[in-house]
């Protein structure tokens, strides 16, 4: 199975800031990368899909980047709405597999 | 609106057996794959079962092959986990969803205890 080493695992920044997240492929995954943005005691949300691509409804600030093994999820102005856990899964290969997860919160 | 919602939860004894069900609204059913992925408290997320949109293709994690059964009824648009031989390292929250070529839509997870 592909391991997704992702970092960091925490992340305290203020309002504003840019924040990046990486994840680290054990493998060439090509461009086969999503990430997710879950709040407690809510469904998980795609936001970022095939390493750069932003899903339908969701705020420009998102960006993706990457490919092959090194992939990161930035967010260009934090807000506090954005205060959630992010991961992220490759699905280039069987079975699907994902980051341990990055808990963001506001400094 | 998508919508998946997991019910069927709960405590259950060690080598017991629970049904969840996952019930979709808010897109056809019957043409998307859909999912079981689970998240064991303090642990991260792992993928459980997958069957294509006419149940032709089954796939199961090996930590559950021979005990869980994955189904769905596309005329009552619910996919369902049948697990049996329960033990505690599936206590976890499950959550349902929908596939196309990667997950896109989830539900919010219903809890399964494994404890005596």
């Amino acid at each position: 199975d592909i391991q997704m080493t992702q970092s960091p695992s925490f992340l305290s920044a203020s309002v504003g800031d840019r924040v990046t997240i990486n994840c680290k492929a054990s493998q060439n995954i090509n461009r086969y990368l999503n990430w997710y943005q879950q709040k407690l005691g809510e469904a998980p949300k795609l936001l970022i899909y095939n390493a750069n691509s932003l899903q339908t409804g969701i705020p420009s600030r998102f960006s993706g980047s990457g490919s092959g093994t090194d992939f990161t999820l930035t967010i260009s102005s934090l807000q506090p709405e954005d205060v959630a856990t992010y991961f992220c899964l490759q699905h280039n290969s069987w079975p699907n597999t994902f980051g341990a997860g990055t808990k963001l919160e506001l400094k | 609106e998508v919508q998946l919602v997991e019910s069927g939860g709960g405590l259950v004894q060690p080598g017991r057996s629970l049904k969840l069900s996952c019930l979709a609204s808010g897109f056809t059913f019957s043409n998307y794959g859909m999912n079981w992925i689970r998240q064991a408290p303090g642990k991260g997320l792992e993928w459980v079962a997958s069957i294509s949109s006419s149940s032709s293709y089954i796939y199961y994690a090996d930590t559950v092959k021979g005990r869980f059964t994955i189904s769905r009824d596309n005329a009552k648009n619910t996919l369902y986990l049948q697990m049996t031989s329960l033990r505690s390292e599936d206590t976890a929250l499950y959550y349902c969803a929908r596939s196309t070529t990667y997950f896109d839509y989830w539900g919010q997870g219903v809890m399964v205890t494994v404890s005596s």
